[in-house]
Parts: C-alpha cells; structure tokens; sequence
C-alpha cells in the first residue's frame, strides 16, 4: 500500500510566494525522496533525505524530515512559473525482510499564478 | 547519456490482444519497476525488481506479468488486457545504496496505453 501521502491535494499561490507542502508516512523509513512531474511527462527527482538528516537544501528547495511524526516537507521559496507541476513524496517500507517497493503518495499539485 | 527508455510511448489496443510495453536503463541499476497512473490515484506499483531473476508484487500486480532476465531490461506483459488497464505506465530504475535503501529514480518518459 502507499506508504506516503502528500498535503495539501493542491496549492494555488501568487509568483514569488513560497509553497510548502507536507508528506506523511507509516513506518521507519531509510530515506526519503521528492519528485516532480510536469502535467503527463515522467517524474523527476529533486532531493533526497536521509532518515538521519533533519534538513536538506538545494537551489530554492528545502526539504525537512521529522522521524519522530513520521512526516517531510518540501518547501519551494520564491516560486516561478515554471514551477507549477504536481510533487510527489517516496519512500519504501522496510520489514524484516528488507524493503518492499519505492512507493510514491497521491501528490501534491502546485499552480503558481503568473 | 543516462536514460531509461519505454517502447511504446502510444499504444491503442483491444480487449483481451497480448502486449509488451519494454523498458531499458543504461545505469547498470539493481532496482526496476513499474508504475501505473491514473487521475486522482497517484502512481501506484504494479511490480519491481530488485536484481536479476528477482521479481516482487507491488501494490495491483493483477492483469501484469513482469521478467528480469538481463539486469537493463524489465519488460511489462499484459496477458489479456482490459479496459480498465487503460493507463498511463511509468518505468523506473535506481541503485541501490546501504543498508537496502533505494537512491535516486530515474523514470522513462511513460507509455499511454488505452485498451477498447
């Protein structure tokens, strides 16, 4: 089953504004990864987080984890145009085992007025 | 240049006509899948893989088959497709780093399958 949820299920924000959104997720996890995706097309990585990390940059992206409620957010500052795209959250789940599949939430889907 | 490639981008087919949506990465990845998306559902995984010879259900496996035979390709099989296999299909592949965790997916560029 899907391991992580995205919220809000979408944003509307004014260019230049900046746009947060949150993962959820189940069980312990390794890492944690966001993607992006441009309506139709395949999706695209952007940052990945450690479960021993607690913040993460790159460019106008900064990403947190908080292992303790189980949940990330990806925070997008100073948005563009071009960032209107919808953004997923990963993660596997891992059991005795060894982990299941890379699985990806229901995405968050960002539109960013011009 | 890395890439992992799907064939075919567009398919039309009918109900109950074998196919094969093929996948290749170039990366030398441990890890493949499968995913399918639909409006509202997000992507969801169909079936992945994690070595050669090593094949695992995901999340709707039903209707699908998969095979690892080489470690670049991992071809999808739809037996006898339906209608509401009509998707749009994402191939995907990555390394696979310590303690089992997977890095970074590189995703083709999707398959549009619609099945009458």
């Amino acid at each position: 089953s899907q391991q992580g949820e995205e919220d809000p299920q979408a944003l509307s924000i004014q260019e230049g504004e900046n746009a947060t959104m949150n993962c959820s997720y189940k069980t312990s996890i390794n890492n944690l990864q966001w993607y992006r995706q441009n309506s139709g097309r395949g999706l695209v990585h952007l940052i990945l987080i450690r479960s021993n990390e607690r913040e993460k940059h790159s460019g106008r992206l900064r990403v947190t984890l908080d292992t303790s409620k189980k949940s990330s957010s990806l925070l997008i500052t100073a948005s563009r145009a071009a960032d209107t795209a919808s953004y997923f959250c990963a993660t596997a789940l891992y059991s005795g085992g060894g982990a299941d599949g890379l699985t990806f939430g229901k995405g968050t889907h960002l539109i960013i007025q011009p | 240049e890395a890439q992992v490639t799907q064939n075919p981008r567009y398919l039309i087919t009918v109900t109950g006509k074998k196919l094969t949506v093929t996948c290749s990465q170039n990366m030398n990845h441990e890890y493949m899948s499968w995913y399918r998306q639909d409006p509202g559902l997000g992507l969801r995984q169909i079936y992945y893989s994690m070595n050669v010879e090593v094949t695992d259900k995901g999340d709707v496996p039903e209707g699908y088959k998969v095979s690892r035979k080489e470690k670049r390709n991992f071809p999808l099989i739809l037996e006898s497709p339906s209608p509401n296999q009509t998707s749009l299909y994402f191939c995907a592949s990555s390394s696979i780093g310590l303690a089992g965790a997977y890095n970074e997916q590189f995703f083709g560029p999707g398959t549009r399958l619609t099945v009458l």
